[in-house]
């Protein structure tokens, strides 16, 4: 898992600010997943991109969330004007073109805290 | 709709104890795979086992292993002789098969497990 790089891994932002949360896919996969986990409680889906794409973003919360997946760079998972309640850990998985294999790893995770 | 099921939310044992953890899905899909992953206190997600439903051949990988029953829609756990580092939240995972649009996981809730020295 260690091929999916997540930056920064920890992150603070006082409320009303704007939070950037980074993924970098391990090399060759062009599918971005991103999960929230809050506290004490499993992970959720959130959204589902592909290279300049987005597949599925049935889990994002209507308001204040985007992301994107450029053709170059890393994934992205901006949110807007942060409340305490977007306090939580975001992980990112990625998996390969290829539609044979479900992805299985993630990266490390970014944890972020609303002050 | 997929749905995954971890009822224990706490287990303590004390260490050398066999443990099993317990996980039951729902999916109408006839072709998915089952994930478990395991969350130390560091907070990272270490993959552990993915299976596909056609395969419901139980699997050994040194401590651990894995009891995967079509007939019951479970797939639990077992940690043999179990260790202080074995203690972490273990997570069950569901997906659909391959050759489908979406592939997100539908995580459980995650079980705790506290191994006593």
């Amino acid at each position: 898992n260690a091929g999916v790089m997540q930056n920064p891994r920890h992150l603070v932002r006082r409320r009303g600010q704007e939070a950037r949360l980074r993924c970098s896919p391990m090399k060759g996969h062009s599918h971005v997943y991103w999960y929230r986990q809050l506290p004490e409680e499993g992970l959720k889906f959130m959204v589902y991109l592909q290279k300049e794409n987005i597949i599925d973003e049935s889990g994002m919360p209507k308001e204040r969330f985007s992301a994107e997946f450029p053709k170059e760079g890393p994934s992205i998972l901006r949110i807007q004007q942060v409340v305490r309640g977007d306090s939580a850990a975001y992980f990112c998985a990625s998996s390969p073109p290829v539609i044979q294999n479900t992805e299985a790893f993630f990266g490390q995770g970014t944890r972020l805290t609303v002050v | 709709a997929q749905k995954v099921t971890q009822a224990q939310t706490e287990i303590s044992v004390v260490e050398k104890e066999d443990v099993t953890l317990d996980c039951v899905y729902e999916t109408r899909d006839t072709t998915y795979y089952l994930f478990w992953y395991k969350q130390p206190p560091s907070g990272e997600l270490v993959f552990l086992i993915r299976r596909n439903s056609f395969d419901e051949q139980n699997e050994i990988s040194g401590r651990y292993s894995w009891n995967f029953q079509k007939s019951t829609s479970s797939f639990n756990f077992t940690i043999t002789a179990s260790q202080v580092v074995d203690s972490a939240v273990y997570f069950c995972a569901l997906t659909k098969g391959p050759h489908t649009g979406r592939r997100a996981l539908t995580f459980g809730s995650g079980t705790r497990l506290q191994v006593q020295p």
